[in-house]
């Protein structure tokens, strides 16, 4: 099975601080994804990469930026948190082909 | 502008009965359409995948339905068990799949199973 593994299930900051949300896969896959979710806007995406060190922007990039040194592994990065990203954060990989996305179980990220 | 729709928002049914849940899309041009499981503090999980070739998947007592000429797709469960209560999201593909990017998720259908 598939393992997609996000760093902490809850995470508080206060505004300001630059917040780093880790994110692992265990099975090869090229394609990584993050996405927030919030009530009534359904999943958006933030960043996605399709190899090591490439990454494209998603629909919401703004206040975001992402960092894929390895190919397992695919990080978010809040510059410098504000109270509006405070939501749900799902990481999601995907390998190439006809294939559905495999997500972690989320980070609910509060900033204070 | 590519979207997703799906209806109802929620939904509340007896466990046992059967339900059909919508998805209308405007997503172009079509590569595919997924529907996702996503329990209540869980992040989604796949139920069905569908390319434009194929107009029927089944996964257990889940059976997706596509017609892609009247861009819609259905979500049917059969004999609902209390486990199915979950949120079941659309997600349809505008290119093929080397291209990651290119996808639009709905809002979600809010299933309710009560014994």
């Amino acid at each position: 099975d598939v393992k997609v593994t996000q760093s902490s299930r809850y995470l508080v900051k206060r505004t300001g601080e630059k917040v780093f949300l880790e994110c692992v896969q265990d099975m090869d896959h090229e394609n990584m994804f993050w996405y927030r979710q919030d009530p009534g806007l359904g999943l958006r995406l933030i960043y996605f990469s399709y190899d090591v060190k490439m990454k494209e922007k998603g629909d919401i990039p703004e206040g975001y930026s992402v960092s894929r040194e390895k190919k397992e592994r695919f990080s978010l990065i809040l510059e410098s948190a504000s109270t509006n990203q405070t939501s749900m954060y799902l990481c999601a990989s995907q390998p190439i082909g006809y294939q559905p996305q495999h997500f972690g179980d989320g980070t609910r990220l509060s900033i204070l | 502008k590519n979207q997703v729709e799906q209806s109802p928002q929620s939904l509340i049914i007896l466990e046992g009965k059967n339900c059909t849940l919508q998805c209308n899309y405007t997503v172009s041009p079509f590569s595919n359409l997924r529907w996702y499981k996503q329990d209540t503090g869980r992040g989604p999980v796949s139920l069905t995948i569908m390319t434009f070739s194929e107009n029927t998947k089944s996964n257990g007592r889940y059976t997706a339905t596509l017609d892609a000429d009247t861009k819609q797709s259905s979500l049917h469960i059969t004999a609902s068990q209390l486990s199915d209560s979950a949120s079941y999201i659309c997600v349809v593909s505008a290119s093929p799949e080397g291209n990651a990017g290119k996808s639009t998720f709905g809002d979600g259908t809010t299933l309710t199973v009560k014994p």
